[in-house]
């Protein structure tokens, strides 16, 4: 079964205490994301990679960090936590290829965090 | 400033009747259009999507029409089932590179049985 999978689904934590939420796609796809959705705003990308090994900014990338190192796997890295980065985390994954392309991005199940 | 609106928070329809929600966009560039439908505790999953080439797309009970003039899109339900009831999100994209989807707030639709 083609998916995305995120763990952990919810996760509570304190002010600076380092995370990682971790993402993983078996559909062999080349393109990665993550996107946060806040009430109001919609999802907005965090960060994206276009392959192993190559990552660049989204929309808001302040406060995060990730990596490619395997074609499968974009963990989504919190350094210094804050309490403004409480959200919904959404990682999605696209194949290569033309606009079509985008109604093959599937998205993870969404990790809940909360920053006291 | 958010690109892409969608004006209605929430809309309640009765199951067998016509579900239409709306979305409004103000970046020129976007030039592909998609609906996705998100249920609780779950990612969001494609419904249909539109070229800026075209002005409607049809997939079984789901129409989507866009007006470029208008820089205004909806989606049509006909006729709305209890199961899909859900949040609705408008994405645009405006290019390849970042396979960046540019998000609305979300519709809350209610069928009624």
């Amino acid at each position: 079964e083609a998916q995305v999978t995120q763990n952990p689904r919810y996760l509570i934590t304190v002010t600076g205490k380092k995370l990682t939420v971790t993402c993983s796609q078996n559909m062999n796809h080349e393109y990665m994301s993550w996107y946060r959705q806040d009430p109001g705003l919609g999802l907005r990308q965090i960060y994206y990679s276009m392959n192993v090994e190559v990552t660049d900014k989204g929309d808001v990338p302040e406060g995060y960090k990730v990596s490619r190192k395997e074609k499968r796997n974009f963990p989504l890295i919190l350094e210094s936590p804050s309490p403004n980065q409480t959200s919904l985390y959404f990682c999605a994954s696209t194949p290569e290829g033309g606009k079509s392309f985008l109604d093959e991005q599937f998205f993870g199940p969404g990790t809940r965090l909360t920053v006291l | 400033d958010q690109q892409v609106k969608q004006n209605s928070p929430s809309l309640s329809v009765q199951e067998g009747r016509i579900s239409i929600l709306n979305c409004d966009y103000t970046n020129s560039m976007f030039d592909y259009f998609l609906w996705y439908k998100k249920y609780p505790a779950e990612g969001p999953t494609f419904l249909i999507s539109i070229s800026s080439i075209k002005d409607k797309n049809e997939d079984g009970r789901f129409t989507v029409f866009l007006n470029k003039s208008a820089k205004h899109l909806s989606l049509h339900i006909v006729p709305s089932q209890p199961g899909d009831s859900a949040v609705y999100f408008c994405a645009a994209s405006a290019d390849t590179g970042r396979r960046a989807l540019t998000f609305g707030s979300g519709t809350r639709l209610q069928v009624q049985p």
